[in-house]
């Protein structure tokens, strides 16, 4: 299996403009959390989906920020309009269902906002 | 609920030295925990987990950590560090049938040759 593929893995882009970040989960992997990740504030959860459904979008930061998982091999998580403070690494990470199972990540999305 | 308490945010130690990470959770049910590593400009990746077959759980590269529901406590050691365990190490709960995964702050290790 190849993984969790996140694309891109580099993102610069400009204040203002929309930005979408994609992530294709390991197949069978029912459950998709996306994770923010800065120096100052550490390992952020922002949403994850179970079985393609939303579940917990309590750390989405604002409606600046939406995700969506339209079918059980894609996700999405934009970002519109963005600002330089959105700058981080963005990881998308699946899960099996299983009480024993962890989550794999990917590799990361690097977004910078100037 | 669930939380994760990592003690202290960076670690140095001497290459050979013991390695001691220290995780403290909290679960109102009994946990799952894990330990994650992450290498620069890589995702996190997992190092060992606990699913309650054993308190002593072997990982990785030479790794283990033990359970200690007492301590309510899942610390991560190594006998001796190499320079390539420089990284930012993470502990992690899940409580149960429940899907989210709760991580600590993290902890930047060090090896010093």
């Amino acid at each position: 299996d190849a993984g969790v593929i996140q694309s891109p893995r580099h993102e610069v882009t400009e204040m203002g403009q929309e930005v979408t970040l994609r992530c294709k989960p390991i197949s069978g992997h029912n459950s998709l959390f996306w994770y923010r990740q800065t120096m100052m504030r550490g390992l952020e959860l922002l949403i994850y989906f179970n079985n393609n459904v939303p579940i917990d979008d309590s750390g989405m930061p604002e409606d600046r920020f939406s995700a969506k998982m339209p079918n059980a091999s894609f996700s999405t998580l934009k970002i519109q309009p963005s600002e330089p403070r959105d700058s981080a690494v963005y990881f998308c990470a699946t899960l099996a269902a299983g009480v024993y199972n962890e989550q794999f990540f990917g590799p990361g999305t690097r977004l910078t906002v100037l | 609920a669930q939380s994760v308490t990592q003690l202290g945010s960076h670690v140095s130690v001497s290459e050979g030295a013991l390695v001691l990470l220290r995780c403290n959770y909290s679960s109102s049910v009994p946990p799952y925990l894990f330990w994650y590593v992450q290498y620069p400009n890589q995702g996190l990746q997992l190092l060992l987990k606990y699913t309650s077959a054993a308190t002593l759980v072997k990982g990785i590269n030479g790794f283990e950590a033990e359970f200690k529901k007492s301590e309510t406590s899942f610390h991560l050691t190594k006998p001796s560090a190499h320079m390539s365990d420089a990284a930012e190490y993470f502990c992690a709960v899940r409580s149960g049938g429940y899907q989210k995964v709760t991580f600590g702050t993290g902890t930047k290790l060090q090896v010093i040759p």
